[in-house]
């Protein structure tokens, strides 16, 4: 099977730009989740859609980040403007649960590892 | 909010002895799940071992298991007969089990395996 799917691979911007990641998750999996993941520390969940709604978003800097997922398929992430401790590895995941009780694991993508200069 | 702790930034091991990564966590919820990730440089997160807390039997698969001490809130992953292959960040990640959708995992920092040939 197709594992998730992220683009682009690398990103680099100046401050103050705006910039989109995008994810394509495993076939037939309705929950997907984005993550940031600093240097030197462990992935933060910024978001978890489960179909095309979101359950959690919590952690979401919502000033100048978005995202969608629209179909409940494909997911868009996007930070404008950019500032510079937005300099991280994004890493989009997907499970086969719906939602409820969650017994299936993440399966991760590559992420993409973006740069603010 | 749950917390996961990873005391050990790095640990350096012999190949072909044996090493154990500790992982404590906090929370309040009864039902919830446990995981080691495995994230080699390429960033793929992967999964090695999964532990359901209803289930008082330690989790193996093939070289890799857990010692999962539910009161002491402890869940540490012994590696036996390391490899080259196993060097990597290893990150413990807790999952709640209390369903209501939201499930996006909490990670630690990460502990920096060295495997010495």
């Amino acid at each position: 099977e197709a594992g998730v799917a992220q683009s682009p691979r690398y990103k680099i911007i100046e401050k103050r730009q705006s910039v989109a990641f995008w994810c394509n998750p495993i076939s037939g999996h309705a929950t997907l989740y984005w993550y940031q993941q600093i240097l030197g520390q462990g992935p933060k969940l910024l978001i978890q859609f489960q179909n095309n709604g979101v359950v959690d978003d919590s952690q979401l800097p919502k000033d100048r980040f978005s995202a969608e997922r629209l179909k409940g398929v494909d997911s868009t992430l996007k930070i404008q403007p950019a500032k510079l401790e937005d300099s991280a590895v994004y890493l989009c995941a997907s499970s086969l649960d719906v939602g409820g009780y969650s017994n299936q694991p993440q399966h991760f993508g590559d992420g993409t590892r973006l740069s603010i200069l | 909010a749950q917390t996961v702790t990873q005391s050990q930034p790095e640990m350096s091991v012999q190949e072909a002895e044996t090493v154990t990564l500790s992982c404590t966590y906090d929370t309040s919820e009864s039902d919830y799940y446990l995981f080691w990730y495995k994230q080699p440089p390429s960033r793929q997160m992967i999964l090695v071992i999964r532990q359901e807390a209803y289930k008082q039997q330690n989790a193996t698969e093939n070289r890799f298991s857990v010692n999962f001490q539910k009161a002491a809130k402890s869940f540490s992953l012994k590696i036996s007969d390391s490899q080259l292959g196993d060097a990597a960040m290893y990150f413990c990640a807790y999952r709640s089990g209390e369903g209501g959708g939201a499930d996006g995992l909490t990670f630690g920092k990460g502990t920096h395996l060295i495997i010495q040939p």
